[in-house]
């Protein structure tokens, strides 16, 4: 069973406009959620994070949203750059304890010039 | 952030040889270190978590007879895929936490031919 879910394998924008990712989780003990870009053939890049005691936290033109009860969660990209198409990974994790992340299956952002 | 080194970042080899890949913690120490596998258009899978000193601790599935994990020092993790078969051909990524955020190493293309 997948606990953390990423049902738009893919996502086109146009650049200037706003890309919004969309993330679900299952499991509640998860209390740390982050968000990475991907390349082939690359490790995963941090792009930004959020603790459950947050509902939003945003770092320049990323923006990453929590909604708790909802166990959902969504990264906001604006404005939305050519260099910003990647495969983007939604991931989750427990802040205490060095334990391993869970990710989703990524989706693929494609911005269109 | 931190850096986390994965080497080498490819590696074609036969059927039935063995391949070593390490991954080092740069800048910082590491008890933990956890590898994960991606297929082509698939999520990051969590294989095992790495733990300095003792044994590692392996996913459902991951035999761990054929993914030997050894964690001998604080910065160094390695992971050996004995008697490679073509099926083994994947993306192997490591990964640390030194903090909330995980790093990833570069990657590591195998292709067993």
């Amino acid at each position: 069973d997948q606990q953390v879910k990423q049902n738009s394998p893919s996502l086109s924008v146009q650049e200037g406009r706003i890309s919004i990712l969309n993330c679900d989780y299952t499991n509640s003990m998860f209390d740390y959620f982050l968000w990475y870009k991907k390349y082939p053939a690359e490790g995963p890049t941090f792009l930004i994070s959020i603790s459950s005691i947050k509902d939003k936290n945003e770092d320049g033109r990323f923006t990453v949203f929590l909604n708790k009860s909802a166990k959902h969660l969504s990264l906001h990209i604006v404005p939305s750059q050519p260099g910003d198409s990647a495969v983007y990974f939604c991931a989750a994790t427990r802040s205490s304890g060095n334990t391993p992340l869970v990710f989703g299956k990524g989706t693929r952002l494609s911005v269109i010039a | 952030g931190a850096v986390v080194s994965q080497h080498p970042s490819w590696v074609i080899c036969k059927s039935g040889t063995s391949v070593k890949i390490e991954c080092r913690s740069l800048d910082f120490q590491a008890t933990t270190m956890f590898w994960y596998r991606q297929f082509p258009k698939q999520s990051l899978m969590l294989m095992a978590t790495s733990n300095e000193g003792s044994k590692a601790t392996y996913e459902q599935g991951v035999e761990k007879d054929k993914f030997l994990i050894n964690h001998a020092s604080l910065t160094l993790s390695t992971l050996t895929v004995t008697s490679a078969h073509p099926e083994d051909s994947s993306f192997y990524i490591c990964s640390a936490r030194p903090n909330y955020e995980a790093f990833f190493g570069q990657g590591t293309r195998l292709t067993v031919v």
